[in-house]
C-alpha cells in the first residue's frame, strides 16, 4: 500500500534552516509528481511546492520562494524540502503529497505531516 | 484570503443533505481547470474525496458528490453521518499564480 513518511520537523529558532524529509513506498515513486502542503495551526491547507517526476521541473508558492527548495532522489524514493530564512509564519503541518493528473494535479495520497515550529 | 471561496461552515442533521460551494475565477475553476475535494478528520491528514470534478475514489461512499459550472463547483453529502462532521477543502489550478490553490476550508457540523 502507499506510505508516505514525513521526518525533519522540530523547534527552529527565526531565520534558522530545516530540512524535511519524505520517504515513500509501495509505488514506483519516479513515475509521480510529488508535492509539500502545510496547514498553520487552525488554518486552511497551502500548497508550497511541487517537483515533476524526473526532478526536471518544480514550483513554488510565492510565500516560499526563494527561501525553500524541493529536491527528489528517485533512488531512494525520497522527497525532500530544505527550508531557510525560517520565520515564525512558517510554523506549521507540513505534509508530503502524491500527485495524480485529472483535468489538473491533485493528491491522491498523504504523509501524516511533519510538525514545524518556528520560534525564539 | 483564498483564491478560492467557501464557506467557513455548514451544519445539517442526521440523515439531511448539505452542499459546500466553492467559488474561482476565470483564471481557476472557470479557465477550465479541475476541482478536487479533500476531507480532514479532526486531528488527521486530509484524504482525497472527489477528483476531476465528479469522480470518487474507491472507497468514498455514493454519498458524496462533486459537481461543476462556470467558476463554481459544489460537494453534496446525502444521508448525512455523525462521522461526516469534518474540514472540507476544494482544490483546482490557478493560471495567473501557476499554482494549485486551495479553498479556505468549511466545517462541516452534524447536529
Amino acid at each position: 500500500q502507499v506510505q508516505l513518511v514525513e521526518s525533519g520537523g522540530g523547534l527552529v529558532k527565526p531565520g534558522g534552516s530545516l530540512r524535511l524529509s519524505c520517504a515513500a513506498s509501495g509505488f514506483t515513486f519516479s513515475d509521480y509528481y510529488m508535492s509539500w502542503i502545510r496547514q498553520a495551526p487552525g488554518k486552511g491547507l497551502e500548497w508550497l511546492s511541487y517537483m515533476s517526476s524526473s526532478g526536471n521541473t518544480m514550483y513554488y508558492a510565492d510565500s516560499v520562494k526563494g527561501r525553500f527548495t524541493i529536491s527528489r532522489d528517485n533512488a531512494k524514493n525520497s522527497l525532500y524540502l530544505q527550508m531557510n530564512s525560517l520565520r515564525a509564519e512558517d510554523t506549521a503541518v507540513y505534509y508530503c503529497a502524491r500527485d495524480q493528473y485529472s483535468s489538473g494535479y491533485y493528491v491522491d495520497y498523504w504523509g501524516q505531516g511533519t510538525l514545524v515550529t518556528v520560534s525564539s | 484570503q483564498s483564491v478560492l471561496t467557501q464557506p467557513p461552515s455548514v451544519s445539517g442533521a442526521p440523515g439531511q443533505r448539505v452542499t459546500i460551494s466553492c467559488t474561482g475565477s476565470s483564471s481557476n475553476i472557470g479557465a477550465g481547470y479541475g476541482v478536487h475535494w479533500y476531507e480532514q478528520l479532526p486531528g488527521t491528514a486530509p484524504k482525497l474525496l472527489i477528483y476531476g470534478n465528479s469522480n470518487r475514489p474507491s472507497g468514498v461512499p455514493d454519498r458524496f458528490s462533486g459537481s461543476k459550472s462556470g467558476t463554481s463547483a459544489s460537494l453534496a453529502i446525502t444521508g448525512l453521518q455523525a462521522e461526516d462532521e469534518a474540514d472540507y477543502y476544494c482544490q483546482s489550478y490557478d493560471s495567473s499564480l501557476s499554482g494549485w490553490v486551495f479553498g479556505g476550508g468549511t466545517k462541516l457540523t452534524v447536529l
